[in-house]
Order: structure tokens, then C-alpha cells, then sequence
């Protein structure tokens, strides 16, 4: 079946730091590929996704690359922000489907 | 648009009683999703609708929880009789054929006491 698997957090970070969330999927046919993000107090919102291989997906400085090779999808930021502290949500949704698949989140503390 | 619109924002009830749990997707979706959030079991699907018919409600936890979509515009997600482990975040999100992006409201924090 479709499963997601992240890293497990909270991953604690200064600002300006380098960032990178790690993301391996396992699915059969070509899933589409997503991050969301969900700040406290709020509803999952989508922050980047890409839907075939080799597609890159970016949004405020995050980006995330489709490695059909390596079914992964790990997400970057070259220098984080407080502001970015946050739950991400590695995901994915297979073609045809409307059911999306979420991993466990990880958590993101900025410090100042 | 206004997107997802979830009500009650905060829910406080005692153990035993009904809680209604209500959804407006966003205009033009044709699916719905109810889901759970808890620290302890993060995010659980719980039951999820396409063109109002419900596919697949494997999540939902037990018979106290039901879910209906009588229409496009609204559903609702009803425990009855509520327990104190049902206290949680319940997020609805919305989707359609044209996107294969989730649009989740705001969420219903219920407690139980």
C-alpha cells in the first residue's frame, strides 16, 4: 500500500540555519508529491508539491525535489526564519486518486 | 473565496453527551475528508465523501461516530454519546478532480470532560 515515512522531530534550529526534512514514500503507479505546513492554531496548508519525477517544487524559500530513484521528497531551506516554525507534512496523493496519504508530521522550532 | 468553513471553532461538553461537528467545503469540491488530530495519534483520517457518497469511513473509531453529507455545501460529523477520549482537533478539508490539493478549514477543538 501508500505509506509516507519523515523524519521523526522536534528538529531545533537557530535562524539562518540550513534546514532539510527528510521524506521517503512508498506507492505503486506515479503519485503526486507534497509538503504542507500547519502553524499553531491552524489548519494544514499546502506549501509546495511536485507531480512527476524530477519536478521541483518551491514556495518562501523551501524547495523540494521528486527523486523517482530514491522515492524521496525531502524538503530545504538555505536559511529558516522563527516565523518558519511549524509542523510539516511530507505527502502524497496517487494518480486518479483524491485520497491523500499524510506521513507522521515533524515539528520545527526557529530560535532566535 | 472563503474557503473551508468548519463550526463550532471550540467545543466544551461533558461526557455522555451528543456533539454535532459541522463543514462547509469550498464551492465546486466534490470531496470531503474529516479527519483527527491528537498528540498521541497525530493526523487519522477518519472518513472521506466523493460527489456526497461516503467511500470509505475505515478511521471512523466506533459506532458513537457517524458522518453525513446530505449535500454539496454541507456535512456534519456527529459523537454520540461523546467520550473524554475523543478530545482532539477534527480538521475537514475539501478537493476536486481539478486539483489534487487538499484545502482544510480551521478546525473544531473539542473537549471532553
Amino acid at each position: 500500500g501508500n505509506s509516507v515515512t519523515q523524519m521523526e522531530g522536534p528538529v531545533t534550529l537557530s535562524e539562518e540555519a540550513f534546514l532539510t526534512i527528510n521524506c521517503t514514500y512508498t506507492a505503486t503507479g506515479y503519485p503526486s508529491l507534497f509538503w504542507y505546513v500547519q502553524y499553531p492554531g491552524e489548519g494544514l496548508q499546502l506549501l509546495l508539491k511536485a507531480t512527476k519525477a524530477d519536478d521541483k517544487g518551491s514556495n518562501k524559500g523551501f524547495e523540494a525535489t521528486y527523486r523517482k530513484e530514491t522515492t524521496s521528497f525531502h524538503l530545504e531551506k538555505g536559511s529558516v526564519q522563527v516565523s518558519d516554525s511549524a509542523v510539516y507534512f511530507c505527502a502524497l496523493t496517487n494518480t486518479g486518486g483524491f485520497k491523500t496519504i499524510f506521513g507522521a508530521g515533524t515539528r520545527l522550532f526557529v530560535k532566535a | 473565496d472563503a474557503g473551508v468553513i468548519q463550526s463550532p471553532r471550540h467545543e466544551v461538553t461533558e461526557m455522555g453527551q451528543e456533539v454535532t461537528l459541522r463543514c462547509k467545503p469550498i464551492s465546486g469540491h466534490n470531496s470531503l475528508f474529516w479527519y483527527r488530530q491528537t498528540m498521541m495519534r497525530g493526523l487519522e483520517l477518519l472518513i472521506y465523501f466523493n460527489n456526497n457518497v461516503p467511500i470509505d469511513d475505515s478511521g471512523m473509531p466506533e459506532d458513537r461516530f457517524s458522518a453525513k453529507m446530505p449535500n454539496a455545501s454541507f456535512s456534519t460529523l456527529k459523537i454520540q454519546p461523546s467520550e473524554p477520549r475523543d478530545s482532539a482537533v477534527y480538521f475537514c478539508a475539501s478537493t476536486s478532480v481539478r486539483t489534487d490539493t487538499q484545502y482544510f478549514g480551521p478546525g473544531t477543538r473539542l473537549t471532553v470532560l
